[in-house]
C-alpha cells in the first residue's frame, strides 16, 4: 500500500518563485490536509478538504492555495515564495463518516522546502 | 487559543527508565478524539493511538500505556523500560466533532524524548 505520497521530498526555491507540492492518497479517504512544521515546533494546519471540490482554510493559509478536483489528489500551491515559507510540509488524509468518526490521519513523508 | 498543550519540551532518560509524556487539551465539545503520534529522527509521523471522549478506559500495549482523564482534560502517555529506538518527538493531537473544527487535527508543540544507552 502506498498510503499518502508526497513529491518532491526536497526543494530549494528562490524568493518570488512558485511551485506546487503534490499529494496523493490511495486509501479512498475523504479528508485531506496540509500541515507545515517549522523547526522545533508542532504542526500547523494550512488548508484542508472534506471531499472533492471542497476546501477550507486552516490556521495559516496566507501565501498558499489548494484544489481538490479528485478524491485522491490534493496539491498545495505556493505563489511568490518567501523565506517565511521555509518549512517541512506534510500532507495527510483520514476517513470520517457517521459510522467512523474522526479516525486517525495518515501522513506522507514530508517535503522539506527552503526559500532563499 | 492553544487547544493542546504539551508542557514538556524535552525529556532525557537513560535506557530502561520509564518516561511519561503529558498532554492537556481544551475543548467545549462533549464528543472529541485524542491521538498520539511519534516522529522519529527520519521525520515521518507514525500514528500510535486514538481515543474518543466516551472511552476513558486506559490501555497498555506492550511498553506503551495511556492514561485518559476527562476530569483533568489530560491524555498522558507512558513508555515503560525505554529503549534508544524510542528517541523521537511525540505529538498529542485533538480532533473535535461538534464545532466547526470537525475533522481537523490540532497538534501540541511536541515533546522530544532522548533515550541514551
Amino acid at each position: 500500500n502506498a498510503g499518502v505520497t508526497q513529491t518532491p521530498k526536497f526543494r530549494i526555491l528562490k524568493i518570488g518563485q512558485s511551485m506546487t507540492l503534490q499529494c496523493a492518497q490511495d486509501m479512498n479517504h475523504n479528508y485531506m490536509y496540509w500541515y507545515r512544521q517549522d523547526p522545533g515546533m508542532g504542526l500547523k494546519l494550512i488548508y484542508y478538504s472534506v471531499g472533492a471540490g471542497i476546501t477550507d482554510k486552516g490556521e495559516v493559509p496566507n501565501g498558499y492555495n489548494v484544489s481538490r478536483s479528485t478524491t485522491e489528489d490534493f496539491p498545495l500551491r505556493l505563489e511568490l515564495a518567501a523565506p517565511s515559507q521555509t518549512s517541512v510540509y506534510f500532507c495527510a488524509s483520514s476517513y470520517s463518516s457517521r459510522r467512523a468518526r474522526n479516525t486517525e490521519a495518515f501522513f506522507g513523508q514530508g517535503t522539506r522546502l527552503t526559500v532563499v | 487559543a492553544q487547544k493542546v498543550t504539551q508542557a514538556q519540551t524535552e525529556i532525557s532518560v537513560v535506557e530502561k527508565e520509564d518516561v511519561t509524556l503529558d498532554c492537556v487539551y481544551e475543548t467545549r465539545d462533549t464528543t472529541y478524539y485524542l491521538f498520539w503520534y511519534k516522529q522519529p529522527p527520519s521525520g515521518e509521523l507514525v500514528f500510535l493511538i486514538r481515543r474518543n471522549s466516551f472511552d476513558e478506559q486506559n490501555e497498555i500495549s506492550g511498553r506503551y500505556s495511556w492514561n485518559f482523564q476527562k476530569s483533568t482534560s489530560s491524555f498522558n502517555f507512558t513508555i515503560t523500560a525505554s529503549q534508544v529506538v524510542d528517541s523521537a518527538v511525540y505529538f498529542c493531537a485533538l480532533s473535535e466533532e461538534e464545532t466547526d473544527s470537525w475533522g481537523k487535527f490540532q497538534f501540541g508543540a511536541g515533546t522530544q524524548v532522548v533515550v541514551t544507552p
